[in-house]
């Protein structure tokens, strides 16, 4: 199986502890990206990084990219409740016409 | 200012039946994804197509026809439904390459 593998896959945190969530996938690729998707609402876009990169930061999240392991994490600094959600990997893999391999997600709660 | 919406939000519908969804994209994207989300997330891609062109065809039912009658849309079609068809299914769009923008899910329940 394409799948990505994402690690834990769930994970219950205080307000303000970080959050870290993994994610292991099996092909080469051109990017790796994160969404998040709150109960019965569509994925949103977090993070995009590309393969020639090893760490990007947007805000309260770290992302790291590690190829030679084939994999990556996502760190949530200082949670909040409203952080609460399902968080995915995808990879856009070399050759597959753009099409992104999602894992299973990691299911977050942020407990206030 | 919807980027990308999907119609109907919600679909119940009876074994045997077919249906259509229907999604716009208003962000000039070039290609449109179509996506599928079982009862454990898990989400695999079913169709994509590039300027009304399709590159992404997964091993999905030819019973699941998709349709881009310009590059702002992307509907599906499905006949004859059945029961393991219940799920959510998302549209998305993007550049090539870059992330991926999706709709709000069309909720499919087959009964």
């Amino acid at each position: 199986s394409q799948q990505g593998e994402e690690d834990p896959q769930a994970l219950s945190i205080q307000e303000g502890e970080n959050a870290t969530m993994n994610c292991s996938y099996k092909t080469s690729i051109n990017n790796l990206q994160w969404y998040r998707q709150n109960s019965g609402r569509g994925l949103v876009h977090l993070i995009l990084i590309r393969s020639n990169e090893r760490e990007k930061h947007s805000g309260r999240l770290r992302v790291t990219l590690d190829t030679s392991k084939k994999s990556s994490s996502l760190l949530i600094t200082a949670s909040r409740a409203a952080d609460t959600a399902s968080y995915f990997c995808a990879t856009d893999p070399y050759n597959q016409g753009g099409k992104l391999i999602f894992g299973q997600g990691t299911e977050l709660s942020v407990k206030p | 200012d919807t980027a990308v919406s999907q119609t109907p939000k919600y679909l119940v519908t009876q074994m045997g039946n077919d249906k259509s969804i229907k999604c716009e994209q208003n962000l000039g994207h070039d290609t449109m994804y179509w996506y599928k989300q079982d009862s454990k997330k898990f989400l695999k891609i079913m169709f994509s197509y590039n300027n009304k062109e399709l590159i992404i065809n997964e091993t999905v039912p030819n019973r699941f026809s998709p349709k881009s009658p310009d590059k702002a849309h992307l509907n599906l079609h499905i006949n004859s439904l059945e029961l393991g068809d219940s799920a959510v299914y998302f549209c998305a769009s993007s550049t090539r390459s870059y992330e991926q923008y999706f709709g709000p899910g069309t909720r499919l329940t087959v009964t």
